[in-house]
């Protein structure tokens, strides 16, 4: 089944704890994203990535990393959570071509910081 | 700069009822045009698109979407509502006019919440 999988689906931490969300996609998508959905914001992007080795901030980078090493992979890296990092996290991905044009997003990672 | 509206935060109808949740997009090129439903603790589902040709767009569980360019808008709509179509509802735009990169973006609205009633 084609999918895009996240893990955690549900995480609290500390402020100030590392952590990583993983998204692997099993579609050869060259194209994958992150977004945080927040009340009455609806979804904004984080970061997103064009292929290996490519990557690019969208409109609300700061506090966040990520990487691209392989194709299918795509983790988001908080390196010092704080508590307005508190959102509902989706990861997404497209091939860009073909009909379809739209975005296959994973479950959703609900982060909560304190 | 591009972006996306959804007027109404929670649109309410009864169960057999039409339903209309409105969106408008702002785009500097041609849109391509989304509708993404999300149920409680779930991901985002797609509902249909509207990339060129007919106005009127047929999409999953009895949807449609209407383009209407003048107006720049791409209302989602269903003659008859379900108390399982309750959910959040995003429209969502890419301009495809832009930077090669930066026209896989989609843009998404703020979200609609639509009741149903028995």
């Amino acid at each position: 089944e084609a999918q895009v999988t996240q893990n955690p689906r549900y995480l609290i931490t500390v402020t100030g704890k590392k952590l990583t969300v993983t998204c692997s996609q099993n579609m050869n998508h060259e194209y994958m994203s992150w977004y945080r959905q927040d009340p009455g914001l609806g979804l904004r992007q984080i970061y997103y990535s064009m292929n290996v080795e490519v990557t690019d901030k969208g409109d609300v980078p700061e506090g966040y990393k990520v990487s691209r090493k392989e194709k299918r992979n795509f983790p988001l890296i908080l390196e010092s959570p704080s508590p307005n990092q508190t959102s509902l996290y989706f990861c997404a991905s497209s091939s860009g071509t073909g009909q379809t044009y739209g975005y296959t997003f994973g479950s959703g990672t609900r982060l909560t910081v304190v | 700069a591009q972006s996306v509206a959804q007027p109404e935060d929670q649109v309410n109808v009864a169960e057999g009822n039409p339903l209309t949740v409105k969106c408008t997009y702002s785009v500097s090129g041609n849109p391509y045009l989304f509708w993404y439903v999300q149920y409680p603790n779930r991901g985002l589902q797609f509902l249909l698109k509207y990339i060129t040709g007919d106005n009127l767009v047929k999409g999953s569980y009895g949807f449609e979407a209407e383009f209407n360019k003048s107006q720049t808008s791409f209302h989602l709509k269903k003659p008859s509502a379900l108390v399982s179509d309750s959910a959040l509802y995003f429209c969502a735009v890419r301009d495809m006019n832009g930077r090669w990169d930066s026209s896989y973006k989609l843009i998404f609205g703020s979200g609609t919440r639509l009741l149903v009633r028995p």
